[in-house]
């Protein structure tokens, strides 16, 4: 199972929005809604900001957003903030009953 | 809330068994609707995902790593278990367990930190 492509960078300056496609194939991302973003920071657990493709936890800022289309998911970060710099990664249950992550994208506020 | 924490040797030598343990506070490892999962990063990658297990026992693998690969759990102690035989350097890695929720979010919402294991001589 590949894993997901996702861009190495995206960055933006504060108050910005920036968006983090998620590309997989009709076996994962094209087949199921169950897509994830998680956000992690150096050292630091990671920790889950969207569930099915569009769902925030509880606790979660509005200003994140989550859309499908087709084989790619994407996160929307809107308002973009300092606290906001971290790598990021997407997740999609397969049709081979596994998991598959995206490689990271850091997201850098100017 | 729930807290999960790695424990395991930080170093471990080529062709030999690697064994961590994930101790689960916070809520029980017996509760339905909750996998038990193994995931990994290699230094600069994305993360792997490795199996996960049900508080039953019952196991599911990643086929890449099947071979290789055993769970178990310990419900008692609320602790489930990795060992992973045979490593390779390519088996250094930041291993990561972690709670997948089949029942509200169907992702995996609590992680521990993770726990670095080299694979050298």
């Amino acid at each position: 199972q590949s894993a997901l492509t996702q861009p190495p960078s995206v960055s933006g300056s504060p108050g910005q929005s920036v968006t983090i496609s998620c590309t997989g194939t009709s076996s994962d991302v094209g087949s199921y809604n169950r897509v994830s973003w998680y956000q992690q920071s150096p050292g630091t657990a990671p920790k889950l900001m969207i569930y099915e493709v569009n769902s925030r936890p509880s606790g979660v800022p509005d200003r994140f957003s989550g859309s499908k289309s087709g084989n790619t998911a994407s996160l929307t970060i809107s308002g973009l903030q300092a606290e906001d710099e971290a790598d990021y990664f997407c997740n999609s249950y397969t049709s081979s009953s596994t998991w598959v992550f995206g490689g990271g994208t850091k997201v850098t506020v100017l | 809330q729930v807290q999960l924490q790695e424990s395991g040797p930080g170093l471990v030598k080529p062709s030999q068994t690697l064994s961590l343990t994930c101790t689960v506070s916070g809520g029980s490892i017996s509760r339905v609707g909750y996998y038990w999962t193994w995931i990994r990063q290699h230094p600069g990658k994305g993360p792997e995902w490795i199996g996960n297990i049900y508080y039953s026992g019952s196991t599911y693998y990643n086929p890449l790593l099947r071979s290789r690969v055993t769970f178990s759990v310990d419900t008692s102690k609320n602790q489930f278990s990795l060992n992973l035989n045979s490593v390779t350097a390519a088996d250094t890695a930041v291993y990561y367990c972690a709670r997948e929720d089949t029942v509200t979010t169907i992702s995996f919402d609590y992680w521990g930190q993770g726990t670095l294991v080299t694979v050298s001589s």
